[in-house]
């Protein structure tokens, strides 16, 4: 299996802050990496799809970048919505798997 | 729009089977794929298995022993079986619609299925 690994593990940020997350894959996996964003009580939304395709809907604020093992979700200033735990998934090989999640909190 | 809704026992005794069944409004399952992902409390995400509009199924190596996952066309329903549980296999249990091969969209709201005595 590829594993999947997220950093930072928790994030404290502002209104307006530019945020960085980090997505490492144990193998090279080309760009066939997608972004969740997951708000509590609630199922996961698909943001971004081949390392930097924005789902249909997803404000522009959002952008993924990356190729083979290390991948970066960004928002580019961060709104009150944005507050969610955001999570990795590879699709380069079954079983697909996600990363362990990053939590985006206020600061 | 398409909608999503799993339903099935909130409570599941040790080493009894879990049953679960999604049923999708909205569009119809014989043209997709589609999957069942689960996360234990507080924990990430784990794909369980999935089924293509064809019926073939694939499962996670890990749970592949205990998993049957089977569709109703007639019903618009697919299920998940997961045989033998453990206190380990609580979660909140997803469907979800399989896009681009690999991707889910959209998903159900969960149902979490507690194992104990």
């Amino acid at each position: 299996d590829i594993q999947m690994t997220q950093s930072p593990f928790t994030l404290s940020a502002s209104v307006g802050d530019r945020v960085t997350i980090t997505c490492r894959a144990s193998q090279s996996m080309s760009t066939w990496l997608a972004w969740y964003q997951q708000k509590p009580g609630k199922a996961p939304k698909l943001l971004i799809y081949k390392a930097s395709s924005l789902e249909s809907g997803v404000p522009s604020r959002f952008s993924g970048s990356g190729s083979g093992t290390e991948f970066t979700l960004t928002i580019s200033s961060l709104q009150p919505d944005d507050f969610a735990t955001y999570y990795c998934q590879q699709y380069n090989s079954y079983p697909w798997t996600f990363g362990q999640g990053t939590k985006v909190e206020i600061k | 729009q398409v909608q999503l809704q799993e339903s099935g026992p909130g409570l599941v005794k040790p080493s009894e089977t879990l049953s679960l069944t999604c049923t999708v409004s909205g569009a119809s399952i014989s043209i997709y794929s589609w999957t069942w992902i689960r996360q234990p409390p507080g924990r990430g995400l784990e794909c369980i298995g999935n089924i293509s509009y064809s019926g073939s199924t694939n499962y996670n190596p890990s749970l592949k022993s205990r998993v049957t996952i089977s569709v109703d066309t007639s019903k618009n329903q697919f299920s998940l079986k997961l045989r033998s549980v453990i206190a380990a296999d609580t979660a909140v249990y997803y469907c979800a619609r399989t896009v681009r091969g690999a991707l889910f969209d959209p998903w159900g709201q969960g149902s979490l299925v507690t194992v104990s005595s």
